[in-house]
């Protein structure tokens, strides 16, 4: 069965800390995303791979960074909190080829900045 | 800059009754068009899709409507249940782009009794 685990389910965090936010999946998948989720405002998309060391930008990526050294593990990294990232971070794989066009979800990490 | 709306932001609906979410798009380089299902505490998992070859897909209760010239897909639940109730995100994917999606705005169903 398809698996994507997320570190944490629940993080409070200080204005200025580093987070980290880890994410690994099961699949041997290539593909690999970070999003922010907001009411009002869907998922947007903040960091994607498509291969180890691989990493590129999504539509906010301002404020975060990511690292993806092994293929099953994506991290996505706050370098200084900011309250405005308080927020739910889910992470997603997808494989590579054809008839792979579903992205896998995590439960997701509520993330709450002080 | 929202590539992909969705409507309504909310939705009540009773028992056995259809509800219905829409979503337009402006890219038409958009290539497939995916709905995810979200439950409290979980991630979203994908419930169906449609590529724009063809105007519908059925699978159960869960139907999409795709109107190519408009721009505009629907997601219809039929008979809609209790257990459907949660919170549906259109989405569409640009073609030759590692399969990034982009999501609506997200729609929560509430299904009474």
């Amino acid at each position: 069965d398809v698996k994507v685990t997320q570190s944490s389910r629940y993080l409070v965090k200080r204005t200025g800390e580093k987070v980290f936010l880890e994410c690994v999946q099961d699949m041997d998948h290539e593909n690999m995303f970070w999003y922010r989720q907001d009411p009002g405002l869907g998922l947007r998309l903040i960091y994607f791979s498509y291969d180890v060391k691989m990493k590129e930008k999504g539509d906010i990526p301002e404020g975060y960074s990511v690292s993806r050294e092994k293929k099953e593990r994506f991290s996505l990294i706050l370098e200084s909190a900011s309250t405005n990232q308080t927020s739910m971070y889910l992470c997603a794989s997808r494989g590579r080829g054809a008839n792979t066009d579903t992205q896998y979800f995590g439960p997701g990490t509520r993330l709450t900045v002080l | 800059q929202q590539q992909v709306k969705q409507s309504p932001q909310s939705l009540i609906v009773q028992k056995g009754g259809i509800s219905i979410i829409n979503c337009a798009y402006e890219n038409t380089a958009f290539d497939y068009f995916p709905w995810y299902q979200q439950f409290p505490g979980k991630g979203p998992a994908l419930l169906i899709a449609i590529r724009p070859d063809v105007s519908e897909k059925k699978e159960g209760r869960f139907t999409i409507s795709f109107n190519k010239s408009a721009k505009q897909f629907s997601l219809h639940i039929m008979d809609s249940q209790p257990g459907d109730s949660a919170t549906y995100f259109c989405a569409a994917r640009l073609d030759g782009t590692a399969s990034k999606l982009t999501f609506g705005t997200g729609t929560r169903l509430q299904v009474t009794l």
